[in-house]
């Protein structure tokens, strides 16, 4: 497709099941990026990845949280054991840099809630 | 840290010119300043990026002043389709590709 595609668009699952969510970015786009959104907050960095190299994993919450891309293309972002206080929004973001700056593109996120 | 810091929420009128400032003191040589607009349930959307001096497309301007440490986004005449959270984006470090979004300003149109 044209934009970033991300699915589940919507999971409701138990506390102390995995979750599994996956970005499609945009053709060609070499970055790509995962962010959290909490209900009424602002954006929370997670992890971005260069090609298929994360080069920074600081933003991930906890080790419960772990995420890959494979032929610089689909990345998956899990969730291991999760507790009520993962219920957020997960945005997908894909960007390719040029001379002109680095625009990057979000998804429609995947809304997860734990129950 | 944040790297930008932008009003929390800000108030306007259909019809109304809105400008939205946001500060960035620690931007370095290599960083653009880009603008999102986010729309409760949906994901942000790109408005308008740029490096220095103003740079304008169809939906907005960006005033960005010499010292770069700030920029200004305008909405001309905003409607009330605009009330949104807008977002501030200026690039992480060496790195273009760390990008750390701040928290937002909320702008409500009013009738």
């Amino acid at each position: 497709g044209a934009g970033v595609s991300q699915s589940p668009s919507n999971k409701v699952t138990e506390k102390g099941k995995d979750v599994e969510l996956r970005c499609d970015p945009i053709s060609g786009h070499t970055a790509l990026y995962w962010y959290r959104q909490r209900l009424g907050q602002g954006l929370e960095f997670l992890i971005y990845f260069q090609g298929n190299s994360a080069p920074d994993k600081s933003g991930l919450p906890s080790d419960r949280f772990s995420a890959e891309r494979t032929g610089e293309s689909v990345s998956t972002l899990t969730i291991q054991r999760t507790q009520q206080e993962d219920s957020a929004v997960y945005l997908c973001a894909s960007s390719s840099y040029s001379l002109s700056g680095n625009t990057i593109y979000f998804g429609e996120g995947s809304w997860l809630t734990v129950v | 840290l944040a790297k930008t810091t932008q009003p929390i929420s800000m108030d306007s009128y259909e019809g109304q010119e809105v400008n939205i400032t946001c500060s960035h003191n620690n931007i370095a040589t290599n960083d653009y300043i880009t603008w999102y607009q986010q729309f409760p349930s949906q994901g942000p959307r790109f408005i308008i990026q740029g490096y220095k001096t103003k740079v304008t497309n169809e939906v907005a301007s960006l005033f960005i002043p010499a010292d770069r440490k700030s920029s200004t986004l305008s909405l001309p005449r905003v409607s009330l389709s605009d009330t949104a959270v807008y977002y501030c984006l200026v690039a992480e470090g060496d790195s273009s590709y760390k990008l750390i979004f701040g928290s937002g300003t909320r702008l409500l149109v009013r009738p």
